[in-house]
C-alpha cells in the first residue's frame, strides 16, 4: 500500500499568517493515464471531512483562493496565505493514484 | 442540493451484524462511483470500500474484506454496507462519499454513523 505521510501533525499559526503542511508519498503518485491523483480534505471540528484541493492543485467549488496545493510525483504541499479562525480543523491528504486509496496521519491546524 | 444521508449504525456485539445504508439526493446517482470511509474515535481516515457507478467494480481495504460487502440499488438511490463479523475495531463514524469524476477523490461526504462494537 502507498503510505502517506504529513507533516507537521501539529501546526499552531497566527491568524492572518500562512501556513504550509507537506504530504510526501511512499511511490509516484502519476498515474498510468498522466495524471496525479492527489486530494487534500479538511475536517473542522466536529464535521464532516470537506475535499478543498483534487488533482494536487484544483480547488473544489466554493473553496478560498488562500488555498492552494502544489507538488508533483511524490511531494505535496498544501497552503494557506493568510489563516483564518475558520480553517482550525484536521487536515488530511489522500491519494486516489493506487487502490487501496490511503490518507495521511492528518495534520491539526490550531490557532497561536 | 446534493446531499449524502447515512443510517443504520448503532451498537453492535462483536461477531456481529450491521448494515448501513447511504441515501443519496441532488444528483444522478447511477453516474457516480460511490465509497465508504470511516473514522475511529480520535483517529485519521481510513477508507474501506469502492464501487462503480454500475456496480460492476468493487475494491475493499484488507481491514474489512470477507467481512464486509459494499452494495448499491441505483433505482432506490441507496448505497449499503454490510458489515459481518465485527470487531471492537470497528468502531468507528462511516460515511459514504462520492467519487468526484475524473479527480481520483471524493468530493462529497455524508454525515456520517456511529458503530460501535462492544461486548
Amino acid at each position: 500500500d502507498v503510505v502517506m505521510t504529513q507533516s507537521p501533525l501539529s501546526l499552531p499559526v497566527t491568524l492572518g499568517q500562512p501556513a504550509s503542511i507537506s504530504c510526501r508519498s511512499s511511490q509516484s503518485l502519476v498515474h498510468s493515464d498522466g495524471n496525479t491523483y492527489l486530494n487534500w480534505f479538511q475536517q473542522r471540528p466536529g464535521q464532516s471531512p470537506r475535499r478543498l484541493i483534487y488533482k494536487v492543485s484544483n480547488r473544489d467549488s466554493g473553496v478560498p483562493d488562500r488555498f492552494s496545493g502544489s507538488g508533483s510525483g511524490t511531494d505535496f504541499t498544501l497552503k494557506i496565505s493568510r489563516v483564518e479562525a475558520e480553517d482550525v480543523g484536521l487536515y488530511y491528504c489522500m491519494q486516489g493514484t493506487h487502490w487501496p486509496r490511503t490518507f495521511g496521519q492528518g495534520t491539526k491546524v490550531e490557532i497561536k | 442540493q446534493v446531499q449524502l444521508v447515512e443510517s443504520g449504525g448503532g451498537l453492535v456485539k462483536p461477531g456481529g451484524s450491521l448494515r448501513l445504508s447511504c441515501e443519496v439526493s441532488g444528483f444522478t446517482f447511477s453516474d457516480y462511483h460511490m465509497n465508504w470511509i470511516r473514522q475511529a474515535p480520535g483517529k485519521g481516515l481510513e477508507w474501506l470500500s469502492y464501487i462503480s457507478s454500475s456496480g460492476s467494480t468493487i475494491y475493499y481495504a484488507d481491514s474489512v474484506k470477507g467481512r464486509f460487502t459494499i452494495s448499491r440499488d441505483n433505482a432506490q438511490n441507496s448505497l449499503y454496507l454490510q458489515m459481518n463479523s465485527q470487531r471492537v475495531e470497528d468502531t468507528a463514524v462511516y460515511y459514504c462519499a462520492r467519487d468526484g469524476r475524473w479527480s481520483g477523490g471524493f468530493d462529497i461526504w455524508g454525515q456520517g454513523t456511529m458503530v460501535t462494537v462492544s461486548s
